[in-house]
């Protein structure tokens, strides 16, 4: 299943560095999420689009930023104000504007913090 | 508000005997269900969802909307089972998935 590719698998981060995650869907899908799991937390929502040059503030942005510049394209950049940016993130897509479809998901991103 | 309420973070079954994964939610119109599951090393992926009434590698799960549940059921618990499982929720619209915190379900040989 590689309709969503994520990279690179691990990243590590400098303290005041800001990093960017990537995720690249060949699906056709108009809507994309980014998803950070915890242990114990689940997966909490931190930006999604749905259609290009658009895109919502999840229940966790603060200290993320995104674009939507590409259909395919959806990427997360970690930013320095993100105080605890250690979790597996989590890029996924579906088809929008009908909510029995599900999201696919990608193999996520591990960013650990130097 | 929507939520999803997983109650046990970890159950631990015997090969063979039945499962059942809680899964509870808050949601005021009428919700889509699904179940995701993570094995070890694989990314996380689709069970099924409560519009199909399906059953998938032996699991079912039926949307009770007078207790607002849609547990996860398993006659005969297989090793192969075990894996982390998340009740998810898609409200009306262009809404994003909510997501419980998750089941570690373990099979013990």
């Amino acid at each position: 299943d590689g309709g969503i590719t994520q990279s690179p698998k691990y990243l590590f981060r400098k303290e005041g560095q800001n990093v960017t995650l990537s995720c690249e869907q060949n699906l056709n899908h108009d809507a994309m999420y980014w998803y950070r799991q915890d242990p114990g937390q689940g997966l909490r929502l931190i930006y999604y689009s749905q259609i290009v040059n658009d895109f919502q503030k999840g229940d966790i942005a603060e200290g993320y930023s995104v674009s939507r510049e590409k259909k395919e394209s959806f990427p997360l950049t970690v930013t320095s104000a993100q105080k605890n940016p250690t979790a597996f993130y989590l890029c996924a897509s579906s088809i929008a504007g009908d909510s029995n479809q599900p999201q696919h998901f990608g193999d996520g991103t591990r960013l650990s913090i130097l | 508000a929507q939520r999803v309420t997983q109650p046990e973070k970890l159950l631990s079954v015997f090969k063979g005997a039945p499962v059942e994964l809680k899964c509870n939610y808050s949601y005021s119109g009428s919700p889509e269900l699904f179940w995701y599951v993570q094995y070890s090393r694989q990314r996380l992926q689709l069970l099924l969802r409560h519009i199909s009434r399906e059953s998938i590698k032996g699991f079912t799960a039926d949307l009770n909307k007078g207790e607002t549940s849609f547990h996860l059921k398993k006659p005969f618990a297989q090793e192969e089972d075990s894996a982390m499982y998340y009740c998810a929720l898609k409200g009306s619209g262009n809404t994003p998935l909510v997501f419980g915190k998750g089941t570690r379900l373990s099979v013990i040989a």
